[in-house]
């Protein structure tokens, strides 16, 4: 079956700092990749996607790419905020619409000043 | 841009008492999703829709129930509610490979 694995947090970094969170998945064929964020108290958010092997999504900083040869989907950032503190989740759906996704556990990402 | 939008926002039940969870997406959305988040394990699909009187099984079924009768509400049942259905819900509506999440009812069963 499909599966997500990430890396355990709580990540704790210091503005400014680099962050890669990283993501492998296991899914037959070619799943569709996301980055989901969740902040405190609210639902998730879409935080970037990529569609096929070697897409790189990316939005508000954030960039993933999309590797099928180690099947991973790490996400990085260049330098952090306190403003990024969430919980950020990555995510497979191999229907294409999104309407059914495998989750990863979560990483907790916590920016201090 | 109310998008999707779940009620109540927090529930207590008693083990055995019955309830609805509700959501209703204004983006005329034909798929909609139920999952639930519990700690250490991520967000899993409990059930979906690809449409008005369309529903399937997820991941983790047993114990709800799903209805869609129109293409705006998608409630979930809880039947006979037990401890082990004490997490917070997410509903989510898809469209174009992206899901859009309301912001979830935490309910606990004791």
């Amino acid at each position: 079956g499909n599966s997500v694995t990430q890396m355990e947090g709580p990540v704790t970094l210091s503005e400014e700092a680099f962050l890669t969170i990283n993501c492998t998945y296991t899914a037959t064929g070619y799943p569709s990749l996301f980055w989901y964020v969740q902040y405190p108290g609210e639902g998730l958010q879409l935080l970037l996607k990529a569609t096929k092997a070697d897409d790189k999504g990316s939005n508000k900083g954030f960039e993933a790419t999309y590797r099928k040869e180690t099947t991973s989907f790490h996400l990085e950032k260049g330098s952090v905020q306190v403003s990024d503190s969430a919980v950020y989740f990555c995510a497979l759906s191999r229907t294409g619409t999104a309407s059914k996704l495998t989750f990863g556990t979560g990483t907790r990402l916590q920016v201090t000043l | 841009n109310a998008g999707v939008t779940q009620t109540p926002k927090f529930q207590v039940l008693k083990t055995g008492q019955s309830m609805t969870l509700q959501c209703a997406q204004d983006m005329n959305h034909e798929y909609m999703s139920w999952y639930r988040q519990d700690p250490g394990m991520g967000l899993r699909l409990i059930h979906y829709s690809v449409g008005a009187g369309i529903t399937d099984q997820g991941e983790v079924p047993n114990g709800y129930n799903v209805s869609r009768s129109t293409t705006e509400d998608f409630p979930l049942r809880l039947l006979s509610a037990a401890p082990s259905q004490t997490s917070v819900y997410f509903c989510a509506s898809t469209a174009r490979g992206e899901a859009f999440f309301g912001q979830g009812t935490r309910l606990t069963v004791v």
